[in-house]
């Protein structure tokens, strides 16, 4: 079937707006993951959803980022009132849990290039 | 604190050369590494996956070793071409978590 998707595949945005960014999983993966791509940090872990459990927001920089994801599937990554550090490539990844504990492998969508001015 | 690195940082070779590639972490606590290429402006292209119980993973013309115990991975790249020009990323996520933590990336140009 057809790979991991997000959407825009680009955005800019004006310090001080909010942004929506979308990621499509592999159809039956269960766990999602975004990360961010800058050319300071460079691949860096943001949060992560499996299945029904609390996402890991570990990786959120500040409380102007949050992510959902609705029944299990879509996600949304949204950073309210960005700033121009906010400025990255913005990846998702969906893998299969394959046994209790057992981690397959990340699969990347080609990313979001976010660039706020 | 989880640290991946990799060298070396860029390297070029001209075609039909094998390689290797370096990636090293200071945890050794991990659950499983994986290695990644990336195109300009493209996202992550898996390659290999190894779990933490294993020695090595083959693809092709690619062989990803692990040696959990040093802290080091290895990736070769037998008779290079040009199309194998690409960043390579080493990843590890770290026990009981799933996130991956990433290496500082290889650059690596193969040309003809």
């Amino acid at each position: 079937g057809a790979g991991v998707s997000q959407s825009p595949s680009n955005k800019v945005t004006e310090k001080g707006k909010d942004v929506e960014l979308r990621c499509d999983p592999i159809s039956g993966h269960t766990a999602l993951y975004w990360y961010r791509q800058s050319l300071g940090q460079g691949l860096e872990f943001l949060i992560y959803f499996q299945g029904n459990s609390a996402p890991d927001k570990s990786g959120l920089p500040s409380d102007r980022f949050s992510a959902e994801r609705t029944g299990g599937s879509v996600s949304t990554l949204t950073i309210q009132r960005t700033q121009q550090e906010d400025s990255a490539v913005y990846l998702c990844a969906s893998s299969l849990v394959l046994l209790a504990g057992v981690l397959g492998e990340q699969f990347f969508g080609p990313g979001t290039r976010l660039t706020v001015l | 604190k989880q640290e991946v690195t990799q060298i070396p940082a860029a390297l070029s070779v001209p075609e039909g050369e094998n390689l290797v590639l370096n990636c090293s972490f200071t945890d050794s606590a991990i659950y499983n590494l994986q290695w990644f290429r990336q195109d300009p402006g493209k996202g992550l292209t898996s390659l290999l996956l190894i779990q933490s119980s294993q020695r090595e993973q083959t693809s092709g013309r690619l062989n990803a070793s692990l040696d959990k115990s040093s802290g080091r991975s290895t990736l070769y790249i037998a008779a290079s071409q040009p199309g194998d020009s690409a960043t390579y990323l080493c990843a590890v996520s770290p026990d009981n978590t799933d996130k991956l933590i990433f290496g500082t990336g290889t650059r690596l140009q193969v040309f003809p």
